[in-house]
This record gives structure tokens, C-alpha cells and sequence, in this order.
């Protein structure tokens, strides 16, 4: 167990729909990472917060936005879903804001937009 | 675009024997990271290095990163079931994790 919680475990929904992941990092932990991994194109960092703030951003689309409230936690929203957004999506926290600190995953959210 | 290239893709071993995986790039990483994922489990961290040409052991797993600090390998010694999983490398710049395209290993009884 990592610490890190993501909820929900599944989520199935059609296109056109929007949803919202949600990440709690490890207790202690002020940054946030989330990450999509799909069959064809491994892990891809899509963006990060630090104690609330936007960090750095990947690959992140327009449709996609996230947040990290005064409590840390953090979500991601996915809008207008197309069938290509089916994936897992994984959050990982630290304690600083660097990237070469180890990262603690969460067990991921698996979205299946149908 | 950082890109970093693992292989192989997928590898299917019996126990007992030995094997490598690398991880490939034309970037220069400020360090490199090493992470093992099982089915239904987000990544665990294996092993980070930092200094071009070094080497550091876990157990079975010798980890190396390259001189130039663009590429390292992973040797498993006498593998086991247990070392199956999904094995990325990470390599850090100074604001992202860039995640390797993985290689998939599956040990045989």
C-alpha cells in the first residue's frame, strides 16, 4: 500500500460524457502527478501540482483539467470522453516538488469510455 | 520530445535464467529511474541512479546507467515468478518524469 488513494476504482461512461478522478496523496506529500497509461503508449505524464499550484505539464489535452485543493487532494477532469481517452489513469504524490524523488502511485482509475 | 526506448517489448523466460533489459535514449537524463508494475497496481519505485556509469544491486537486479547518462539496463539473475511484472524506466529532466515504453516479463515456473 502506497498511501495513495484514488477513487473510483472503475469507471465506464459513454462519449461525449465528462467525469472526475479523484487522487488523495500520501499524508505529508505537498505534490501531485497524474499519469495516463494505455495499451499503445505506456505511461504519459499529463500534469503536475505543488501545494495547490500547476508545477509542469505533459501531453495534457484541452478537454483535460485538474486541480489541487487546500487539503491536497487532488482531481482531474476529463471532458467531451472519446473512445481514445479509455485508460488507466494513475495519480503519485511526493513530498518535494522535483521529479527525481521517488513517486508513490496510487492504485489507478480505469476508465472505459464506451 | 524526450523519448525513451526499452527492449525488449516482451520477454518470456523460464526460472532460473538470466536476463536484460535496456533503456534507451538520445536525451541526457539528470538521473534515471527504474520502476516494476503488476497487474492492477500503479508502478513501485526499484531503484534510482544518478551519476553516469553507475551501478548499484538489489538483490537479483544489477542496475547500471550509462556514462553519457542516456541509457541503462536492468539484469535479473536467476529469475524468478515473482519478477514477473511490467518494468519501466524513468528518466528525469528538470520538471517532468519521462516513462520508458516498458517491457513485460513473464518468468515460467
Amino acid at each position: 500500500d502506497s498511501g495513495v488513494t484514488q477513487t473510483p476504482k472503475h469507471l465506464i461512461t459513454a462519449t461525449g460524457q465528462r467525469v472526475t478522478l479523484r487522487c488523495s496523496p500520501r499524508s505529508g506529500d505537498l505534490s501531485v502527478y497524474w499519469y495516463q497509461q494505455s495499451l499503445d503508449q505506456g505511461l504519459q505524464f499529463l500534469i503536475q501540482y505543488y501545494n495547490g499550484e500547476e508545477r509542469a505539464k505533459g501531453n495534457i489535452l484541452e478537454r483535460f483539467s485538474a486541480q489541487q485543493f487546500p487539503d491536497l487532494h487532488s482531481e482531474l477532469n476529463l471532458s467531451s470522453l472519446e473512445l481514445g481517452d479509455s485508460a488507466l489513469y494513475f495519480c503519485a504524490s511526493t513530498a518535494a516538488a522535483g521529479p527525481s524523488y521517488e513517486q508513490y502511485f496510487g492504485p489507478g482509475t480505469r476508465l472505459t469510455v464506451t | 520530445t524526450q523519448l525513451l526506448e526499452q527492449s525488449p517489448q516482451f520477454l518470456s523466460i523460464q526460472e532460473g535464467e538470466n536476463l536484460t533489459v535496456y533503456c534507451n535514449s538520445s536525451s541526457v537524463f539528470s538521473s534515471l529511474q527504474w520502476y516494476r508494475q503488476e497487474p492492477g497496481e500503479g508502478p513501485v519505485l526499484l531503484v534510482t541512479v544518478v551519476t553516469g556509469g553507475e551501478v548499484k544491486k538489489l538483490k537479483r537486479l544489477t542496475f547500471q546507467f550509462g556514462d553519457a547518462r542516456k541509457d541503462s539496463s536492468l539484469h535479473i539473475t536467476a529469475a524468478q515468478p515473482g519478477d514477473t511484472g511490467l518494468y519501466l524506466c524513468a528518466g528525469t529532466n528538470t520538471d517532468k518524469l519521462i516513462f520508458g515504453t516498458g517491457t513485460r516479463l513473464q518468468v515460467f515456473p
